[in-house]
């Protein structure tokens, strides 16, 4: 199975200012059909998750443009631009390249300091 | 809009079972394949099985294969997880979650297993 690692696990943001995500896998996530299958997801406190980007850095339907995925090949990172106080929870990546199983990261859970 | 909402949840005891349904509602549910996700008490995600658009093919995690089974009524849009001989591992929110360019695109609000005596 294709582990997902993600770093820190706990991150501490300033509002306004930007944050970073990196989750690397333990092998290429490069699809034989030239795609990448890694996603981003957040879950608020209390609520389902959310995916946010798709193969990278595809953002879903009514995401924010503060949040942007980029990377390639087993290491991938999100960005927020400017933390908001509504971006608090855990975000997750996924990968949907090597599957079954479709693996998860641990999760980073983002405070605001 | 695109709705999915499951029930079937509650508290069961180990060895018994448990059969969660997830109500679709919003898009055509038959064009798309699904998935249940669980997720324990304070822990993070765990994918737990996948059904084809059409039913044809299924995919389970290696702790759930040969005890839980997934299945879909696309005359009803109704996605569904049989759970049987139930273990405390088990315990957790499931989700259910469309697929669209990989797992998730759309979620429910999920609905909580508990397995104890």
């Amino acid at each position: 199975d294709v582990v997902m690692t993600q770093s820190p696990l706990s991150l501490p943001v300033t509002l306004g200012q930007p944050a970073s995500i990196s989750c690397r896998s333990s092998q290429s996530l490069v699809h034989s059909d030239g795609n990448t299958y890694l996603s981003w997801f957040q879950q608020r406190p209390g609520q389902s998750p959310r995916r946010l980007i798709y193969k990278v850095s595809n953002r879903d339907s009514g995401v924010p443009d503060r949040f942007s995925g980029s990377g390639s090949g087993t290491d991938f990172t999100l960005k927020i631009s400017r933390v908001e106080a509504e971006d608090v929870g855990v975000y997750y990546c996924m990968q949907g390249t090597h599957w079954p199983p479709w693996t998860f990261g641990q999760g980073t859970k983002v405070e605001i300091k | 809009q695109v709705q999915l909402v499951e029930s079937g949840g509650g508290v069961v005891q180990p060895g018994r079972s448990l059969r969660l349904s997830c109500a679709a509602s919003g898009f055509t549910f038959s064009g798309y394949a699904m998935h249940w996700v669980r997720q324990a008490p304070g822990e993070g995600l765990e994918w737990v099985a996948l059904i084809w658009y059409d039913g044809s093919n299924k995919f389970y995690a290696d702790s759930v294969k040969g005890r839980f089974t997934i299945s879909r009524d696309n005359s009803k849009n109704t996605l569904y997880l049989q759970m049987n001989s139930l273990r405390g591992e088990d315990t957790a929110v499931y989700y259910c979650a469309r697929d669209s360019n990989s797992l998730g695109d759309y979620w429910g609000q999920g609905t909580l297993v508990t397995v104890s005596s």
